[in-house]
């Protein structure tokens, strides 16, 4: 089954930093790949989805960049504030007799400080 | 995107009680809802697919009769946790995909706790 890793420790970076999360898996490719902020005691919310044939996405301070050979998408805040700070989930579309679902990564908690 | 919303946001129940959980769909006709469950420092994990007017779809190792998911309508899927447990004391959201049938909207979650 697809295993998703990303860093569980806590990243701090200082404000006006670039912020950089990893999300690892290991079985197959999926074809396309996303990225969830979550706030606590919050129900995750959609930041970017990048599919497989694409090797980078942008939206506004947000970049993700998805390898396929690596096995591997990268996720940067740049200009980081400190309302950036929240745990950042990637997810990957599973393909299941019935349908796709999206597995979820334990998420990389960012905390941003001044 | 579409806009989920999930009640209550929170409930303290004793053990053996049952609690109902509900999830709407306000601008989108959800055929599909999923429901996940999550506990601290842990990721969200798939628990149930709820499907309108059939049976919904459960995840191995998911107790059917404990976890009774309910989708009568196109707006509407409720998911009861019967005769709980303190184990069951979770974080249960419910999503449902867009329009696109890609990306997931969350409701913002229920805080179940069991004395």
């Amino acid at each position: 089954s697809q295993k998703i890793e990303q860093n569980s420790e806590a990243l701090n970076i200082q404000e006006g930093k670039t912020a950089t999360l990893t999300c690892n898996y290991t079985n197959y490719s999926p074809a396309y790949l996303q990225w969830y902020r979550q706030d606590p005691g919050r129900g995750p919310v959609f930041l970017l989805l990048i599919r497989e044939n694409e090797k980078e996405k942008r939206k506004e301070r947000l970049k993700v960049t998805f390898d396929t050979t690596l096995k591997q998408s990268l996720f940067h805040i740049t200009a980081s504030q400190p309302a950036d700070s929240a745990t950042y989930l990637c997810a990957l579309d599973t393909p299941t007799g019935g349908g796709n679902k999206l597995t979820f990564g334990t998420g990389t908690q960012l905390k941003v400080e001044l | 995107g579409a806009v989920v919303s999930q009640h209550p946001s929170w409930v303290i129940c004793k053990s053996g009680t049952s609690v109902k959980i509900e999830c709407r769909s306000l601008d989108f006709q959800a055929t599909t809802m999923f429901w996940y469950r999550q506990f601290p420092k842990q990721s969200l994990m798939l628990m149930a697919t709820s499907n309108e007017g059939s049976k919904a779809t459960y995840e191995q190792g998911v107790e059917k009769d404990k976890f009774l998911i309910n989708h009568a309508s196109l707006t509407l899927s409720t998911l009861t946790v019967t005769s709980a447990h303190p184990e069951d004391s979770s974080f249960y959201i419910c999503s449902t995909r867009g329009p696109g049938y890609e990306k997931l909207f969350f409701g913002s979650g229920t805080q179940l706790s069991v004395l």
